[in-house]
């Protein structure tokens, strides 16, 4: 099954706050999975990636989990801003094939 | 360095009719890939293209069409535009050997009335 399930669908997070997003997968061909971030009117703009054969990866303010035997990964936005205020999609790629699968997006507020 | 450069911005077409969206990829890149995004979705794979070919394809009708010019540029056609067919289309450019590092452009957003 090619599918990414991604939640919550809407998320709003005080200034400072951790923002949290969480994905799940059941394809376990899935060798990439990258975040995105789309602002209104623009295309998605890679975030940060992760590999299954690592359990975390931390980019500045922006942190991946993955957790290979729960089929589950998750982005952290640590100290979040009103900036962040867009919407994320996870995504994985099967080995070998290029082709990105999404999820449905999270669309994210950050109040001041 | 230009990015990923689309046109039209936007488009309204009328059902029955054809369109045709124009991509040039990023400086460097030789590969790309368009997608289809609804509005509140998240982008849907059409299809992908290298070396004048399309290599993969996802799960889209004929009426979908696409080509890719020696200079790496794409054009995505649909014929037969139905209502369903409103939604931003994006093209995604990446090198060779480099598969996972995809450029998106901001997009055509065709309407069908």
């Amino acid at each position: 099954q090619q599918q990414v399930k991604q939640s919550p669908q809407s998320l709003i997070v005080q200034k400072g706050g951790i923002s949290i997003i969480n994905c799940a997968y059941e394809n376990t061909a899935f060798d990439y999975f990258p975040w995105y971030q789309q602002f209104p009117g623009k295309g998605p703009a890679l975030l940060i990636a992760i590999r299954p054969d690592v359990s975390e990866k931390k980019e500045g303010r922006f942190t991946i989990s993955f957790n290979k035997s729960a089929k589950q990964f998750s982005l952290h936005i640590m100290d979040s801003q009103p900036g962040d205020s867009a919407t994320y999609f996870c995504a994985a790629i099967p080995g070998n094939t290029g082709k990105l699968i999404f999820g449905q997006g999270t669309t994210l507020q950050v109040k001041p | 360095d230009a990015g990923v450069t689309q046109s039209p911005t936007h488009l309204i077409k009328t059902r029955g009719q054809q369109v045709t969206l124009r991509c040039s990829p990023k400086s460097g890149h030789d590969t790309v890939s368009w997608y289809q995004q609804a509005l509140g979705q998240g982008p849907q794979f059409i299809f992908q293209y290298y070396e004048e070919e399309e290599r993969q394809r996802g799960n889209f009708p004929d009426r979908f069409s696409g080509h890719q010019f020696p200079n790496y540029s794409s054009e995505l056609n649909v014929n037969a535009l139905l209502l369903g067919d409103s939604a931003l289309y994006l093209c995604a450019s990446s090198r060779t050997g480099n598969d996972y590092g995809y450029t998106f452009g901001s997009g055509t957003r065709l309407t069908v009335v």
